[in-house]
């Protein structure tokens, strides 16, 4: 079967670096997406990792390595806005998007 | 400004009734998704459609209907077969080159007693 897995949740403090897992194996690989949710609302895109190696924009930065099926999302100098839900997703062989069910983060003071 | 739009951002029904959530988009995206979520779950796929007139089921498209009679509008129907059809509704659409990203609607949550 095809599966993704990400921490349920994680804490961290304002201005500080977190970094979020997620490992997958899933049939064929065709690039990983993040996306960020706040509650109640819909994702939206962050980065996006088809190559093996680290992407960067801005404060967040996203890594790939497809022979470990691992990728990290990076945030950096945390800011309170950015308690949400981090999604990632695989597009599989089909070019179809395998989502996991994602990672809360909650920001403290 | 382009984007996705759903309406209404909460609905609620009575067991036993059909509902049908509206998803219309003017990004001139071909394809087009519904997901559902769930607390603790990832998004799971109902329907998607990559051209008018032509859709296919998702993984969990048991319980729903869709129809794709407009580029801009992809329409899904909670039938009362569906068996726990209280979640939070997501349509989505993406174009047809990579990286295909999908870009999303702000979501419908459907509240049936």
């Amino acid at each position: 079967g095809q599966n993704i897995d990400q921490p349920t949740e994680m804490t961290a403090t304002e201005g500080a670096i977190v970094q979020i897992n997620c490992t997958y194996q899933t049939s064929g690989f065709n690039g990983l997406f993040w996306y960020q949710q706040h509650a109640g609302e819909a994702p939206t895109f962050l980065s996006y990792n088809v190559l093996d190696g680290l992407e960067e924009k801005g404060r967040f930065s996203s890594f790939l390595s497809r022979s470990k099926g691992y990728s990290y999302l990076l945030l950096k100098e945390l800011q309170m806005k950015d308690s949400a839900s981090y999604l990632c997703a695989v597009k599989d062989s089909n070019y179809q998007l395998i989502w996991g069910a994602g990672t809360k983060l909650i920001i403290k003071p | 400004d382009g984007g996705i739009t759903q309406s209404p951002k909460y609905l609620f029904r009575k067991e036993g009734q059909n509902v049908t959530l509206s998803c219309e988009q003017n990004l001139n995206h071909d394809a087009m998704y519904w997901y559902r979520q769930d607390p603790g779950q990832g998004l799971r796929l109902i329907y998607y459609s990559q051209i008018v007139n032509d859709f296919q089921k998702g993984d969990i498209a048991e319980g729903y209907s869709v129809s794709r009679e407009k580029k801009e509008s992809f329409p899904l129907t909670v039938t009362s077969a569906q068996k726990n059809p209280t979640a939070f509704y997501l349509c989505a659409s993406s174009e047809q080159h990579s990286p295909y990203e999908q870009y999303f609607g702000p979501g419908t949550r459907l509240t049936v007693t």
